[in-house]
């Protein structure tokens, strides 16, 4: 199975700040990467995928970029809405797999 | 839009079995694959196999297999998924999802969580 590494696992940042959220495959995943925002009680929420496709209905604020085996998740100006859990998901080959998650708290 | 509607919380003793139902709308319900994840508290999100509501044929992840049964029925659009020899690791939330397109897709939309609390 391929794995995914998101770092850091944990992050404390104030409203208005630029965020980088990482993700490595454990070989390379092309572009199959996906990116979700996770609330408490809550599924998972899709907001890029292809590594760099907005998901509709998502906001510009949120960026997504690399291939292979890099992947990073930008917030340009972190919101009160965006404190959750990010996850990365690869796609490209079965079993799909997901990173073990990256939490944006409030600093 | 395509919805998905799962059913409540389960509470079951360790050796039990457990089955989750989650039933779509707002689209065609053959139209593609349903995939089960499952998450344990604090931790990311774990494929566990997928059904074809066509035909029924299924595909499992290996750690699952001969544990996990998925079903469907096309008369309720309703798809399921039973493990069974449950044990305290298995306590976590259940979901149904459906790939975004067809092909290599991730998964939208994703059920609204099942808890299954596995505990003597």
């Amino acid at each position: 199975d391929i794995q995914m590494t998101q770092s850091p696992s944990t992050l404390s940042a104030s409203v208005g700040d630029r965020v980088t959220i990482t993700c490595r495959a454990s070989q390379s995943i092309s572009s199959w990467l996906a990116w979700y925002q996770q609330k408490p009680g809550k599924a998972p929420k899709l907001l890029i995928y292809k590594a760099s496709t907005l998901e509709s209905g998502v906001p510009s604020r949120f960026s997504g970029s690399g291939s292979g085996t890099d992947f990073t998740l930008t917030i340009s100006s972190l919101q009160p809405d965006d404190f959750a859990t990010y996850y990365c998901q690869q796609y490209n080959s079965h079993p799909e797999t997901f990173g073990q998650g990256t939490k944006v708290e409030i600093k | 839009q395509v919805q998905l509607v799962q059913s409540g919380a389960e509470v079951k003793k360790p050796g039990a079995s457990v089955k989750v139902s989650c039933k779509a709308s707002g689209s065609i319900f053959t139209r593609s694959y349903m995939h089960w994840m499952r998450q344990a508290p604090g931790q990311g999100p774990e494929w566990m196999g997928k059904i074809n509501p066509s035909g029924g044929s299924t595909t499992y992840a290996q750690r699952f297999q001969g544990r996990v049964t998925m079903t469907r029925d096309t008369s309720t659009s309703t798809v399921y998924m039973e493990l069974s020899s449950l044990r305290s690791e298995d306590t976590a939330v259940y979901y149904c999802a459906r790939p975004l397109e067809g092909g290599s897709s991730p998964f939208d939309p994703w059920g609204q969580g099942t808890l299954v609390t596995v505990s003597s």
